[in-house]
Formats: structure tokens, C-alpha cells, sequence
């Protein structure tokens, strides 16, 4: 049963460029959705969240977009650079809980 | 100073073994989680406490054993490990039970594999 789900295993930028990574959930008990990003042997860290009462959310040249109505939620890097190449998870939150999606693996290339 | 840190960061050993896996926090958080990423990718919670008390606990097989000994602390046994137990074992903590912000703070992972 996968309450998240990112489509996309993987995808390729040029840098300077943007990158957008998507979302989609099922549950709409969810109240914070948020990213994080995983470079190889390491844990995943915190990137950015968003509540749901919030439709924008912007840190740097990171944004995350939420549409409630279409539950699907958005990560814009811009512009990319090569210290973005990395998998990134959407996960979302609800009472006690994160589910996490299966990641996006994000290549900026040169 | 490694915030989540957790030992060992490799683990090869043989079906039917008993294995634990370690994990402290230097953050002073209240809830520690244990994470399992499998080949399919996926990062699913298996155990979550907070101060000592076990909160989640997601259908995992009682093989697998959590035990927290303070709330700095919060190690996993299992026992008879089986061959769909390879998997990247990951530690967790936050500053208050999820369900405010979900910031989490992951340790290194454990690689498990079970040969």
C-alpha cells in the first residue's frame, strides 16, 4: 500500500537549470509533507517541509509546491548544482508516523 | 561529534544468527525510530520510542526486538535472521513524537546481509 509514491526513479538536469521532483499521496489525514535528500552511504537529511495548510514553501533555492486538491506535491532546485546529485525522498507525515516514498535519484549534469 | 550514529555500519552474517545493531543520539531528542530500506528502495518504519516507551511498532516480526535502555539510546536484535532480512537498517531521532514538523535525524544506515 503506497500512501507516497514518487514516479520517477530518476532524473537527469543540466546545471544552472531547474529540477522538479514530484509527489503524489493517497492519504489525506496527512498534515506536514516534507523532502529529504540522501547522497550514497550516508542517512538521509532534512531538505525542506511544508504543512498542509500551506500551498508554498521556500528556503534558498529550494521550493516545495503542495496541491491539496490533486495531492501531489513539488520540489524546484534552482538553480541546480552538481552537490544536488543525490536521491530524494518526498515523505509525508500523520499522527506519529513519516511514509516515505521510493526516492528520486537526481543526476545535475555538467 | 556524529549526531545519530550507529554500529556497526556492516554486517555479513549467516541465516539462523542472532545480530544486534546500536544507535545513539548526542541530540537530546525524545524519540528514536528504527528504519528499514529493503532492495525495492523503500524506507519503512518498523519501531518508534519515545523516552524509553515503545510507540510503533509496524508489523514486524517478533524475531526483531527494539530495546531502550535510556532515551539516548535505542538498539535492535533479531533473532534467527533470514535471508529477507538484508536490508540497510537506519536509526532515527526527532525532538518530540512526528506529527509536528517530521524532522527526523537519520544515522549512517547498518548494511545487513544474510547469506
Amino acid at each position: 500500500d503506497q500512501q507516497v509514491k514518487q514516479n520517477s526513479p530518476s532524473l537527469s538536469v543540466q546545471e544552472g537549470r531547474i529540477s522538479i521532483l514530484n509527489c503524489d499521496y493517497t492519504n489525506s489525514m496527512f498534515d506536514y509533507f516534507l523532502w529529504y535528500k540522501k547522497y550514497p552511504a550516508e542517512g538521509p537529511t532534512f531538505l525542506i517541509s511544508i504543512s498542509s495548510i500551506k500551498d508554498k514553501n521556500e528556503d534558498g533555492r529550494f521550493t516545495v509546491f503542495l496541491n491539496k486538491s490533486a495531492k501531489h506535491l513539488s520540489l524546484h532546485i534552482v538553480p541546480s548544482q552538481p552537490g544536488d546529485s543525490a536521491v530524494y525522498f518526498c515523505a509525508a507525515s500523520a499522527y506519529d508516523k513519516i511514509i516515505f516514498g521510493k526516492g528520486t535519484r537526481l543526476h545535475i549534469l555538467p | 561529534d556524529t549526531a545519530v550514529s550507529q554500529t556497526p555500519k556492516y554486517l555479513v552474517t549467516q541465516m539462523g544468527n542472532d545480530k544486534s545493531i546500536k544507535c545513539e543520539q548526542n541530540l537530546g531528542h525524545d524519540t528514536m525510530y528504527w528504519y528499514k530500506q529493503d532492495s525495492k528502495k523503500f524506507l519503512k518504519i518498523m519501531f518508534s520510542y519515545n523516552n524509553k516507551e515503545l510507540i510503533i511498532n509496524e508489523t514486524v516480526p517478533n524475531r526483531f526486538s527494539p530495546k531502550s535502555p535510556d532515551k539516548a539510546h535505542l538498539n535492535l536484535h533479531i533473532n534467527s535472521l533470514e535471508l529477507g532480512d538484508s536490508a540497510v537498517y537506519f536509526c532515527a531521532s526527532s525532538q518530540s513524537s512526528v506529527g509536528n514538523t517530521g524532522e527526523l535525524f537519520f544515522g549512517e544506515g547498518s548494511r545487513l546481509t544474510v547469506l
